[in-house]
């Protein structure tokens, strides 16, 4: 079965990076877009980027476009998103989820939070 | 850049009661990639339903999608004790985009 399992919880300070990791299995990993989203405390969901694992090219939400990096490792069929220079407003749980029929979201990541505090 | 506005924003309603759920884009969205998704607390979102009326594997079918160009539904025709959570609207757009709406609460009445 598909599984989408994810790095633990950081705590970071402000303007510190946070890397983030995804480990697929159950299908075949180059095959299907991985996308990343992220939700505050309290708020809805917000998409940052995706990238496919076969290529490795990428496509970034404006919002984050020169702060977020997405890379994948083909070898053990895990994608990471590098979040840089982070406030206290990117305190959030990040997902990733993979695409599925019509470009939705079939399969997700448990979440990881992320907590920026000084 | 697409808009996805969802009303309302929470919805009030008893186990057994129909649920109409609105989903409004700023311009039209190919039916093909709009999508609904079921979140409860603590939990990642699920995937409910994909172009616009596709049910996802093992979603009850009292869930259902309906619409096209700007306006979308999603109906629950029967609410159970389980289907009390937040629902969102999705699109893909051009350019490797998506775009979330900004969710409906369902609530006990």
């Amino acid at each position: 079965q598909v599984q989408l399992v994810q790095s633990g919880a950081e705590v970071k300070k402000p303007g510190a990076s946070v890397k983030v990791s995804c480990k697929a299995s159950g299908y075949t990993f180059t095959s299907y877009y991985m996308h990343w989203v992220r939700q505050a405390p309290g708020q809805g969901l917000e998409w940052m980027g995706i990238i496919n694992p076969s290529g490795g090219s990428t496509s970034y939400a404006q919002k984050f476009q020169g702060r977020v990096t997405m890379t994948r490792d083909t070898s053990t069929s895990t994608v990471y998103m590098e979040l840089s220079s982070l406030r206290s407003e990117d305190t959030a749980v990040y997902y990733c989820a993979r695409e599925d029929q019509g470009s939705s979201l079939g399969y997700w990541g448990q979440g990881t939070l992320v907590t920026v505090s000084s | 850049e697409i808009v996805l506005t969802q009303s309302p924003g929470t919805l009030s309603l008893s186990p057994g009661e129909r649920a109409t759920l609105s989903c409004r884009a700023s311009q039209s969205v190919s039916s093909s990639y709009l999508a609904w998704y079921q979140q409860k607390p603590g939990q990642a979102p699920r995937l409910l339903i994909y172009g616009a009326s596709s049910r996802a594997t093992g979603i009850p079918d009292r869930f259902s999608g309906s619409g096209s160009g700007t306006d979308f539904t999603l109906t629950i025709s029967r609410l159970e004790p389980e289907d009390f959570a937040v629902y969102y609207c999705q699109q893909y757009g051009s350019s490797l985009t998506l775009t979330f709406g900004g969710g409906t609460k369902v609530e006990i009445k």
